[in-house]
């Protein structure tokens, strides 16, 4: 079974320019979440989607950053502007559900650099 | 304060040692404890997960609750290259609407 698909891999941009990141989770997930993981640092939750609703987008800076999540199944992440404080790695995960017990997968992530 | 707090190390011992990791935290509501491993250049992955107090041991893995001290901690025995990696606690408040909480991540290299 395929896991949690992410692309691009890197990606390398001019301060100011857009980017978007995409994300297929794992078949039958019905929660996906995007993380923000900087240089040494854990995971931190950016947005979670139960199918095609955000239900917790409390730490999406909403000013630049947007999130679809369009039939309940692949999900984009986008930054316009990007700023320099923006390189991360953008780590995308999926659960069956949201419920205690459910293990969260993550993909590979996306590693943005900001120039 | 950050709500979990995570000794980044980095660590580094001997192939066959036994390796010690931990955090601390401070929401009290916590009920579900995991640690993930994280490969370089790879997304988390989940190694043990445990419900409130107490123990629980899977092959060369063990992993610790104290709910009273609030702290939790990962015992990898025989420890081996491979097992090189970065570690990260979380935990999560019971329900939907609790979200994963994670540590900054150990990093630990186990040497031949």
């Amino acid at each position: 079974e395929a896991g949690v698909v992410q692309s691009p891999r890197y990606k390398i941009i001019e301060k100011k320019q857009p980017v978007a990141f995409w994300c297929n989770p794992i078949s039958g997930h019905n929660t996906l979440y995007w993380y923000l993981q900087n240089l040494g640092q854990g995971p931190e939750l950016l947005i979670r989607y139960e199918n095609e609703e955000a239900v917790d987008d409390s730490q999406l800076p909403k000013d630049r950053f947007s999130a679809e999540r369009l039939k309940g199944v692949d999900s984009t992440l986008k930054i316009q502007p990007a700023e320099l404080g923006d390189s991360a790695v953008y780590l995308c995960a999926s659960s069956f559900d949201s419920s205690n017990t459910g293990e969260l997968f993550f993909g590979e992530g996306s590693r943005l650099t900001v120039l | 304060q950050k709500e979990v707090e995570q000794d980044p190390g980095p660590l580094s011992v001997p192939e066959g040692a036994i390796v010690s990791l931990n955090c601390t935290y401070s929401n009290s509501a916590f009920q579900y404890f995991m640690w993930y491993r994280q490969y370089s250049r790879k997304g988390p992955e989940l190694l043990m997960y445990t419900y409130s107090s107490g123990n629980k041991e899977d092959g060369r893995f063990t992993a610790q609750v104290d709910k009273s001290s609030k702290y939790i901690s990962l015992f990898i025995r025989d420890s081996q290259p491979s097992d090189s990696a970065t570690y990260l606690c979380a935990m999560k408040r019971p329900g939907n609407t609790g979200k994963l909480i994670f540590g900054q991540g150990t990093t630990l290299q186990v040497k031949p």
